[in-house]
């Protein structure tokens, strides 16, 4: 099946530092890609959806200077948290789609984020 | 809006019971997307099933089984003879269209089951 990879898997980070997570379709072109965050023991929360080319679409109540989307191409999609604070540690998790295929969204495994 | 409801929060059961989780659903949409994802303790989401909303066909996968009823708003996803690999966060999701940026997913609250032996 489709495979998304998301890289660090662990990122533990210092207050104020920015962090850049990268998500990528390994064997298919995403024409679009989520940014889904989760709190211990939540539900995913989408953040922001990012198509190929263009700016990101971010969700309400989503900080878009703060949450950096950048799909540069049709296989990968960056998160950068910038100035990083202990309240945005969390569980990243992106997904991947293609509407040229079965239309299943592919998760990554995830990213977790610990700002100290 | 779209809203996805799992009132349970978490179950647990003896290996070998069925066990049903519970999701309703609200939306506006009179065509919309309904899933099923697992969440191991690994975090990496499982996909189990997708349904659309003109189809209330059920649907048997081995000892899973999901019970579509719009009537009710209710996408019901029972396990039989349930097993310790089963142990996980369940998700019940939905999504307005299956391409583009609508075809984001809004998730329930999931539900923790625990099977033990």
């Amino acid at each position: 099946g489709a495979v998304v990879s998301q890289h660090p898997s662990r990122v533990i980070c210092k207050s104020g530092t920015s962090v850049k997570i990268e998500c990528r379709s390994l064997d298919f072109q995403a024409t679009t890609m989520f940014w889904y965050r989760q709190f211990p023991k939540q539900s995913l929360m989408l953040m922001a959806t990012s198509n190929e080319g263009s700016k990101a679409t971010y969700e309400q109540g989503v900080e878009k200077d703060k949450f950096l989307i950048n799909h540069a191409s049709l296989t990968l999609s960056t998160l950068t948290v910038t100035s990083a604070h202990p309240e945005d540690s969390s569980f990243y998790i992106c997904s991947a789609k293609t509407d040229f295929r079965t239309y299943e969204q592919y998760f990554g495994p995830g990213t977790r984020l610990t700002v100290t | 809006a779209q809203k996805v409801t799992q009132a349970q929060t978490e179950i647990s059961v003896v290996e070998k019971e069925d066990v049903t989780l519970d999701c309703v659903y609200e939306t506006r949409d009179t065509t919309y997307y309904l899933f099923w994802y697992k969440q191991p303790p690994s975090g990496e989401l499982v996909f189990l099933i997708r349904r659309n909303s003109f189809d209330e066909q059920n649907e048997i996968s081995g000892r899973y089984s999901w019970n579509f009823q719009k009537s009710t708003s209710s996408f019901n996803f029972t396990i039989t003879a349930s097993q310790v690999v089963d142990s996980a966060v369940y998700f019940c999701a939905l999504s307005r269209k299956l391409t583009g940026a609508n075809s984001k997913l809004t998730f329930g609250k999931g539900i923790t089951l625990s099977v033990r032996p």
